[in-house]
Parts: C-alpha cells; structure tokens; sequence
C-alpha cells in the first residue's frame, strides 16, 4: 500500500547549523509534497509544500527539494534556533495525506 | 488569520459509549478530512468528506464511524461504541476548492481516552 518513510526519527543540531530530514515515498501517483510542524500540545502546522511539477522551493529559512525519478523529497532548515525544535511531518499526497513517522528535531542554544 | 477549531479538546469516556467530536473547519473550505494519531505513532487518515458526501475512507473507518456535516459550518465525527484501541488525537482538517485543494490545514486536535 501507499508509505512514506521518513528519517531521522530524531535530530539534534547546534543553534545555526543546518538540520536536513529526507522522506521517500511509494506511490507513483502522489503530486503534491507538504511538511508539517508539530509543537507539543498542538496540531499539524503547514510549514512549506511542494508540487510534483517543481524540484525545489524555498521560504526564507526553509527549503524543499523533491527528486520525483528517485521518489525522494526533504527538507532543508538553515541557521536554526531554538523556536524551531518540534516534530516534523513530510507527506505524500493524490487527495488524503500519508504521512511520515516524524522527526524530532532539538536545537540546542 | 482563519484556523480549523476543534470542540472538545480532552473527551474522557467509558468503553462502549458514544462520542462525537467536532469541528469547524475554515469558511470558505469546501474539502473536509478527520485523521487520528495513536499516541508516539504517525498521523492516519481516517476519512474525507466532500460535497455532502464521503469521498474516500481509510480502513480504520469501519461501521463504528461516522461524519456529519449538520450545517453550514460543523463538521462531526461520531464513533457509536468506543474501543480502549480509540485512544488518540484526532485532527480535523480542511482545505480550499480550486488549485490549492490538497493544501490541508488542521486544527489543534482532541484527546480522546477511552477507559
């Protein structure tokens, strides 16, 4: 049936170095590429998506990038602070959302 | 800015009892979704509801699950007899018609424990 991996399940990174989490997906079909933030206590966030017609988008901090021949996409958070530390979903998507098990992600000042 | 806002955000109930739980998605949405995440694992779809009617449903919504759009702006998802393996935070999602259709936004979820 239609996964997606994603990886790392946890990431740990200084204050202003750069935290990269890669998700794969199975279904041919998906066209549409969402990352979402999770603070605790709350629900998804929409942070950035990305289309099946594009290799890559970029939203000040924030990057995407999609391989759609290799299935890959991830996503790129630089010069990183301590407000970014949450969980992260990646999904894949024709119309419902399959989502990734999540990263973890800890900034530490 | 608009928000997806979810009603209640703890439920507490008894194993076999009814729950509804609610939602008001943004106005001007037209594509309705519940998920559900078991608490430490992935976020699942559960069911989306477009134009009065389900259009897709994942194999968790079986017959104890339900939705109902009761007016203009609510959206609900009933499970009749609840089982302890119920136990999650559901998130109601909605999204646009038009070119952004998949872009889902979600509200802040409901916990739902059942004894």
């Amino acid at each position: 049936g239609e996964n997606v991996e994603q990886h790392p399940s946890t990431l740990s990174v200084q204050e202003g170095d750069s935290a990269v989490i890669k998700c794969t997906y199975s279904d041919s079909a998906s066209n549409y590429f969402p990352w979402y933030k999770q603070e605790l206590g709350k629900g998804p966030q929409l942070i950035i998506d990305i289309r099946s017609n594009v290799g890559e988008k970029k939203d000040q901090r924030i990057a995407v990038t999609l391989n759609k021949t290799a299935k890959h996409f991830s996503l790129h958070i630089t010069e990183t602070q301590p407000e970014d530390s949450a969980v992260y979903f990646c999904a894949a998507s024709t119309d419902k959302l399959i989502f990734g098990a999540g990263t973890r992600l800890a900034v530490h000042p | 800015e608009p928000e997806v806002t979810q009603t209640p955000s703890h439920q507490v109930t008894q194993m076999g009892q009814e729950v509804i739980l609610r939602c008001v998605p943004i106005s001007n949405h037209l594509y309705f979704y519940w998920y559900r995440q078991i608490l430490g694992q992935k976020v699942e779809f559960l069911v989306s509801f477009y134009n009065n009617e389900i259009s897709e449903k994942s194999e968790i919504f079986d017959d104890q699950f339900s939705v109902e759009r009761p007016d203009g702006s609510n959206f609900t998802l009933k499970i009749r007899s609840t089982k302890l393996e119920d136990s999650a935070m559901y998130f109601c999602a909605s999204s646009p018609d038009g070119e952004s259709y998949n872009e889902q936004f979600f509200g802040p979820g409901t916990r739902l424990t059942v004894l």
